[in-house]
């Protein structure tokens, strides 16, 4: 069964601190793996798209690992800021050739960092 | 430049009544997607539009959901009846193209609440 699971569900830091969330994923054929960060009452916003080849992405502060081999994930947060409390969505896509494949969701790991 | 525009923010309704969500791309893209977000069950797709051609609709939860593009920059997504399961943020996403590696922007979303 394709499944995406995210781990701590909540995680509550203190600003400036590092942190780390997970993704397991059991989804095959594998296409790509992305992270959003979505705030309260809004839209998702995508951080990174990773392939099968490729094993970690930044964006800022953010940085992502791939490991294609053991299905996992990993989101670091690196100096946190208040504008990172949020909620953090892994996505994995189902291979089907150049199209779109079968997108599997994540519940979310909700971050919230404190002054 | 407007990102994804999507009316009403909030709707607030009784059960059985029929309700239209509306969606308009960001300018030059060509895949459209509607998603729903509900704390039980997360982030859903429900469908997704190459050129204003359904592709998937596998996540349409029945018949009484329904998403047309009329254009090539609208969409809407219409529900009749609804019940009050319904309840969830609807978002809308553009993307350049509907290819598996294409980054998808988010609108706001619409609060929709079935009475």
């Amino acid at each position: 069964k394709n499944q995406v699971e995210q781990s701590p569900q909540s995680l509550i830091i203190l600003e400036g601190k590092n942190c780390t969330l997970q993704c397991n994923y059991t989804v095959s054929p594998f296409s790509n793996l992305r992270w959003y960060k979505q705030d309260t009452g809004r839209g998702p916003v995508s951080l990174t798209i990773m392939t099968f080849s490729e094993n970690t992405k930044s964006n800022g502060r953010y940085t992502a690992t791939l490991d294609a081999d053991t299905k996992q994930s990993s989101l670091h947060i690196t100096a946190s800021q208040l504008s990172d409390s949020a909620s953090y969505i892994c996505v994995v896509s189902a291979a089907r050739g150049s199209t779109l494949g079968r997108l599997y969701f994540g519940r979310g790991t909700q971050l919230t960092v404190w002054p | 430049d407007a990102g994804v525009i999507q009316s009403p923010r909030h709707e607030v309704t009784e059960m059985g009544q029929e309700v239209t969500l509306r969606c308009k791309l960001i300018s030059g893209h060509n895949s459209l997607f509607w998603y729903r977000q509900t704390m039980m069950r997360g982030l859903e797709l429900l469908i997704y539009f190459n050129n204003n051609v359904p592709i998937d609709d596998s996540g349409m939860p029945e018949d009484r959901f329904s998403a047309k593009m009329p254009n090539a920059s609208f969409s809407t997504l219409k529900i009749q009846p609804s019940e009050p399961r319904d309840s969830a943020v609807y978002f809308c996403a553009s993307s350049p193209w509907g290819g598996s590696y294409n980054e998808q922007f988010f609108g706001p979303g619409t609060r929709l609440t079935v009475l």
